[in-house]
């Protein structure tokens, strides 16, 4: 069945500092795959997507993620973390044109 | 754009009630999903409409769950009988209709809590 893995429950990072959330993912064709992110009270939003092409994506806010079909991964990264950035972190796979499977979630919080 | 809405965003209900969401998508999107998301996981899929047809249920989706998107707008998810297990954030999502992927736009959800 196709799943995806985030394996960090929470991460801490100081501000300014890089940030790189892992996503794993278990899917048997190619897979379309999604970052979001979830502030409280507000709905989730889209940071990227991967369909084809370049594996390195650019997204909103500063974010990339990369694509590797070897390690079936979907990493999301930025280079220097800003308060704001704190809130909930998801990986998506897209099925079928119409679903999301989504992992559980990566809490990121950012120390001053 | 005015982004989806959903309505109420927050419900408190007794074990046993009815309840029943709405969610208004963006306009020209034509297909609508809800999801539900419980404490501590990721959301997970339960219907998809393209238009006004239903197209997929998940398992999830119990005889007491029934979605409806009677003109192809907004759509409305009605619980019967709830359960404490119910108590989650409902959420609900548009799209356009495309050939490949295209982005969900999520609403705000509300949040059911069953005493």
């Amino acid at each position: 069945a196709q799943s995806v893995t985030q394996p960090d429950i929470h991460i801490t990072v100081s501000e300014g500092a890089s940030l790189e959330l892992r996503c794993n993912y278990s899917y048997g064709a190619t897979p379309y795959l999604f970052w979001y992110v979830q502030s409280p009270g507000q709905g989730l939003q889209l940071l990227l997507k991967y369909f084809s092409g370049d594996t390195l994506v650019q997204g909103i806010k500063g974010f990339e993620a990369e694509f590797k079909r070897s390690q079936s991964s979907f990493n999301l990264r930025k280079p220097s973390v800003h308060w704001s950035d704190a809130a909930e972190y998801f990986c998506a796979v897209g099925l079928g044109f119409q679903k999301l499977v989504f992992g559980t979630g990566t809490r990121l919080l950012v120390s001053p | 754009d005015t982004g989806v809405s959903q309505d109420p965003r927050h419900k408190i209900t007794k074990r046993g009630q009815n309840v029943t969401f709405r969610c208004d998508p963006i306009s020209e999107h034509n297909r609508l999903y809800w999801y539900r998301q419980t404490l501590g996981q990721g959301p997970e899929f339960l219907t998809y409409f393209q238009n006004e047809a239903q197209l997929e249920k998940s398992r999830l989706l119990s005889d007491r769950f029934s979605a409806e998107r009677p003109k192809g707008s907004f759509s409305t998810l009605e619980i019967q009988r709830t359960e404490q297990g119910d108590s989650a954030m409902y959420l609900c999502a548009s799209s356009r209709e495309a050939y490949l992927y295209n982005e969900q736009f999520f609403g705000p959800g509300t949040r059911l809590t069953v005493l």
